[in-house]
Parts: structure tokens; sequence; C-alpha cells
């Protein structure tokens, strides 16, 4: 299995513009979390999937910050407009319905805005 | 709201010295217990895991963790680190639909 894939891997983009990370889970797992992590913050739960469904988005920062997950296969985080404190690193992971709490990380997407 | 605590922000060891990390969390039910580590540059992965059974959980690259409910704890520890084991570790508690991390340690070993 490749596991969990995110692109890009690297984004930089100016302040304003619109931003999308994608997400591809583990083929079969039922759940999708996107993840935020930084220096100053950690890592914070931003948004999570069950079955293609948000279940908790309370860690969504604001308004400009969207999330979906329009079949099982594919996610998507976009950030419109985009701003110099959304710079971290973002976190897609998988969790399978036959292994209760274990998640599968992917590579993490790096996104500079300048 | 259930949280995870981990005791120490940064520890700093020489090689050979032993590890114990510890990690406590709030709730009172039935849960599942992760230790992922995080080297330089990368992303989570998975050390080991409790879910049941014996509270001595042997995990890779020589890691373990016990269980102590009465103590809401799951310490992790290695007898003996190295440099490779720079990297930064985090305690996770899964309870339900519900999934928490802990704030991180980071460790630096020193050759």
């Amino acid at each position: 299995d490749a596991g969990v894939i995110q692109s890009p891997r690297h984004e930089v983009t100016e302040m304003g513009q619109e931003v999308t990370l994608r997400c591809k889970p583990i083929s079969g797992h039922n759940s999708l979390f996107w993840y935020r992590q930084t220096m100053m913050r950690g890592l914070e739960l931003l948004i999570y999937f069950n079955n293609n469904v948000p279940i908790d988005d309370s860690g969504m920062p604001e308004d400009r910050f969207s999330a979906k997950m329009p079949n099982a296969s594919f996610s998507t985080l976009k950030i419109q407009p985009s701003e110099p404190r959304d710079s971290a690193v973002y976190f897609c992971a998988s969790r399978g319905q036959g292994a209760p709490g274990e998640q599968y990380f992917g590579p993490g997407t790096r996104l500079t805005v300048t | 709201a259930q949280s995870v605590s981990q005791h120490n922000h940064h520890v700093i060891l020489s090689e050979a010295a032993s590890l114990e990390l510890g990690c406590n969390y709030s709730y009172g039910g039935t849960v599942n217990l992760f230790w992922y580590v995080q080297y330089p540059g990368q992303h989570l992965q998975l050390l080991l895991k409790y879910f049941s059974g014996d509270p001595l959980v042997k995990g890779i690259k020589g890691f373990e963790a016990e269980f102590i409910k009465s103590k809401f704890s799951f310490n992790l520890r290695k007898p003996s680190v190295q440099w490779s084991d720079t990297a930064e570790y985090f305690c996770a508690v899964n309870y339900g639909q519900n999934f928490v991390f802990g704030p991180g340690t980071r460790l630096s070993v020193l050759p």
C-alpha cells in the first residue's frame, strides 16, 4: 500500500491567494483527519471526517479554512484568502475501522505564505 | 474536555542513557493508547500501541510503554538511547470517536 498521499509537498504562495491541499487516504480507511503543525502551537487537529461526513470541525481556525471529502478516496483543505500566519506543515491522517484509534499519517504539506 | 499531558517539553540525554517520557490522560473510561515518533523533517509514525491485555507493551526500536490504569499513565521507556532516537515523541489517547494528542516531548540525544 502506498500509504496516505498528500500533495503538494511544498507550497509557497503570496498573502491573499487561495491554497488547496490534497489528501488521498489509505484505501479502505473510513476516517480522515487534517492537522496543522507549527513550532508555536504544536500539532492541532483541524477537522476530521468519518465515512466522508465532517464529524468535528471545531479546530478549524476561521472561515477562511474549509475542508471537503467528496468521496472515500479524496479530501481537500482550502484556505482562502491565505495569510502569513497560516504558514505551517499540514498533515493528513487516515484510520481504518478495524484498527480503533491507530492513525496513519501522510508526509505533510509545508505551506509558506509570504 | 479530555486532555493528554506530557511531563517534559524537552529532554536532553547522552547516548546509552535510559529514557522515560511521561504521559497522563484525563479520561476515566476505556481508552486505547499510543506513542508516535516524529523524526526531524518527517511525519508522525506509530511507535507502539495499547488496546488491551498485558499493560507492558513493546514497540519498535527497543521502546516499551507501561499502562497504569490507576494512575491514568502510559509512560514510554527505553533502556539505552541512541543518537538516532533524536525526535519528537507524542502520546495519544483514543476513546470512542475521539483522538487526542499530547503536546509532544522533544528528545535530543548527544553523541
